[in-house]
């Protein structure tokens, strides 16, 4: 079963509106998540490392202020996609793993958020 | 700096025939861990295989293999008997280190179409 959990799975909103989207680890407790935008027929992007109980660590080119991750407990991380715009449209995933070695990153379902 | 290149945009294989998706990588880690996801077109990122950098022996799960090369710096993943459902973008990825909060570099993906 899923060992990682994403919600929503789709928003469609206004634009303007602000959207959270959470990521919680059913099976282990992740002090480390990654977030990630993909467009469509492209890879991955990450967008951000998420700290449980410090502040995430972006990317270049990734607005700090647009883009707001909290990761307050070792089984939950959000992103809060702030003041949306058609451009923030996209594919979110997230993910995470056990600090194992050679454990895998399991990701969540993704969001797919529309801005209208 | 890590690098993953997949030189196969798009790939078509008979369905019950063998197909070999390519992957390099560069790195300048001396431990560092290779993966391969399958992603269909629900979005969600499945994980298929593991290869450690020191492992002696090849990485197979079921019907995936991954045949490493560490001195050409290859990570191929070979499906037997493919199916229907293995219609689906694939993803290279690399990690270095040994640790599940290190990030992981993917490739641009392989889109492989299984014909019936």
């Amino acid at each position: 079963g899923a060992v990682v959990s994403q919600h929503p799975s789709w928003v469609i909103c206004k634009s303007g509106t602000s959207v959270k989207i959470e990521c919680r680890s059913l099976d282990f407790q992740a002090t480390t998540m990654f977030w990630y935008r993909q467009f469509p027929k492209q890879s991955l992007m990450l967008m951000a490392t998420s700290n449980e109980g410090s502040k995430a660590t972006y990317e270049q080119g990734v607005e700090k202020d647009k883009f707001l991750i909290n990761h307050a407990s070792l089984t939950l991380s959000t992103l809060t996609v702030t003041s949306a715009h058609p451009e923030d449209s996209s594919f979110y995933i997230c993910s995470a793993s056990d600090r194992g070695g050679n454990q895998p990153q399991h990701f969540g379902d993704g969001t797919r958020l529309s801005i209208l | 700096a890590q690098k993953i290149t997949q030189t196969q945009p798009g790939m078509f294989v008979q369905e019950k025939e063998a197909v070999t998706l390519d992957c390099t990588y560069d790195t300048s880690d001396p431990s560092y861990g290779l993966f391969w996801y399958k992603q269909p077109s629900s979005g969600e990122m499945i994980f298929l295989i593991y290869q450690g950098s020191y492992d002696q022996q090849n990485a197979t799960e079921g019907r995936y293999s991954l045949n490493f090369q560490k001195a050409r710096k290859s990570a191929n993943l070979v499906i037997s008997a493919s199916q229907l459902g293995d219609s689906a973008m694939y993803f290279c990825a690399m990690r270095p280190g040994s640790g599940g909060y290190q990030k992981v570099t993917f490739g641009t993906g392989t889109k492989l179409q299984v014909i019936p």
